[in-house]
């Protein structure tokens, strides 16, 4: 059973537009939540994340959105840049129950920015 | 990005081999994962190392094989395998243990990307 859902598998975006990409989730013991960027041949780098403490989280042009009464969350890349194009998973963890760190992650989604 | 280094890259090997596949982080992390990532799937979890210590197996067969050896080394040693199990295998560490600062996010390696025939 998928925790952690990204229902859009692809993403088309103009350069210098704004990308919003979703993720939905159904264990309400999630509280820590990431964004990870995969180049091809390369692993996932980490992006972004977001403590179930707050809703909000900015850095450069990432900003992650956290809405817990509708476990959903959101990364926006404001403006959108041709090396943005990759493939983003978001993943999640319980660390308050999990002290391993266990992450669960979506299935990506491919960002494709065109100029 | 160095942190995290795996070998081989690409590896194609017959159902009777056996092989393994070699991890090597250089953050002074003390938790080790690997993940599998097959096709149009999210990422897999199989196995969780901390302190040396197996301390997760996420029912993963047991032609999989993981090791190890110190905190800063892991190997996924394989044999026997099958078609379904191509894919690309990730090693992942975090920092999980005081007296260092407790972090959440997980550092990846490049991955090897595995072909059995």
């Amino acid at each position: 059973d998928q925790q952690v859902k990204q229902n859009s598998p692809s993403l088309s975006v103009q350069e210098g537009r704004i990308s919003i990409l979703n993720c939905d989730y159904t264990n309400s013991m999630f509280d820590y939540f990431l964004w990870y960027k995969k180049y091809p041949a390369e692993g996932p780098t980490f992006l972004i994340s977001i403590s179930s403490i707050k809703d909000k989280n900015e850095d450069g042009r990432f900003t992650v959105f956290l809405n817990k009464s509708a476990k959903h969350l959101s990364l926006h890349i404001v403006p959108s840049q041709p090396g943005d194009s990759a493939v983003y998973f978001c993943a999640a963890s319980a660390p308050g129950t999990d002290s391993w760190g266990k992450l669960q992650f979506g299935a990506g989604t491919q960002v494709v920015v065109t100029p | 990005e160095t942190g995290v280094t795996q070998t081989p890259r690409h590896l194609v090997m017959g159902m009777t081999n056996k092989k393994s596949l070699k991890c090597e982080q250089h953050l002074g992390h003390n938790a080790m994962y690997w993940y599998k990532q097959s096709a149009k799937k999210p990422l897999e979890l199989m196995f969780v190392y901390s302190l040396e210590e197996r301390v997760e197996n996420n029912s993963v067969p047991s032609r999989f094989s993981p090791e190890c050896p110190n905190s800063s080394h892991l190997f996924l040693h394989l044999h026997t395998l099958q078609p379904e199990d191509s894919a690309l295998y990730l090693c992942a560490s975090s920092r999980r243990q005081p007296p260092a600062p407790i972090t959440y996010e997980q550092y990846f390696g490049p991955g090897t990307r595995l072909t059995v025939t």
